[in-house]
């Protein structure tokens, strides 16, 4: 089956510009999840989805970035405006809900993100 | 919140050495999960496990679920083994809380 696909895969912006990012989960993964994972750290849960409902945004920076998944399929991540401590590599991954797999947690390729 | 640390942070080894990557949680799990992060961003998913062993190839992944503690084992080392490996816990909630990374660099 394909894999979890993303892009950009890079993208460099100056601050206070925005940026989006797109993901598109494999076929039949109702769970979406985008993580930010800054330098030297693990990744950090920014969002969680099921089908096209929010489940977790507690860790989302609300007053700046925004995420959507309108169909249930792919999602879109949006930074606006963009600080300096914004750049990382911000994942995205996708699980089925029930059956076998369910725990198998697929991540894409990541954008890498930097902010001047 | 689970808490999830790994040890060591940065670890150089030899080709040919056998590793060991550590990792410690706070709260009870519904499973762990060993990852591989290679530069340029990209995770693999090596294990899940919710008790006792998994070995695929060289990789041995061990749990100890009432010490909360796990440990991934990598015999015979190779260069290409070089990568970050990430250490994920998941609860009841099915979301992962991520450990900061163990930077392996095997040198030939």
């Amino acid at each position: 089956e394909a894999g979890v696909a993303q892009s950009p895969r890079y993208k460099i912006i100056e601050k206070r510009q925005s940026v989006a990012f797109w993901c598109n989960p494999i076929s039949g993964h109702a769970t979406l999840y985008w993580y930010q994972q800054i330098l030297g750290q693990g990744p950090k849960l920014l969002i969680q989805f099921q089908n096209n409902g929010v489940v977790d945004d507690s860790q989302l920076p609300k007053d700046r970035f925004s995420a959507e998944r309108l169909k249930g399929v792919d999602s879109t991540l949006k930074i606006q405006p963009a600080k300096l401590e914004d750049s990382a590599v911000y994942l995205c991954a996708s699980r089925r809900l029930t059956g076998p797999g369910a725990n198998v947690l697929t991540f894409g390729a990541g954008s890498r993100l930097t902010v001047l | 919140k689970n808490e999830v640390e790994q040890s060591p942070q940065n670890l150089t080894a030899q080709e040919g050495e056998f590793i060991t990557i550590n990792c410690s949680y706070s709260v009870g799990i519904s499973a762990l999960h060993w990852l591989q992060q290679h530069p340029g961003g990209g995770i693999v998913s090596l294990f899940m496990l919710s008790s006792g062993k998994k070995k695929h190839g060289r990789l041995i992944a061990t749990i100890n679920i009432q010490e909360k503690h796990s440990s991934l084992h990598i015999t015979a080392s190779h260069p290409r083994d070089s990568a970050v490996y990430i250490c994920a816990v998941s609860g009841s909630a099915r979301q992962l809380t991520f450990g900061s990374g163990t930077q392996l660099t095997v040198l030939p």
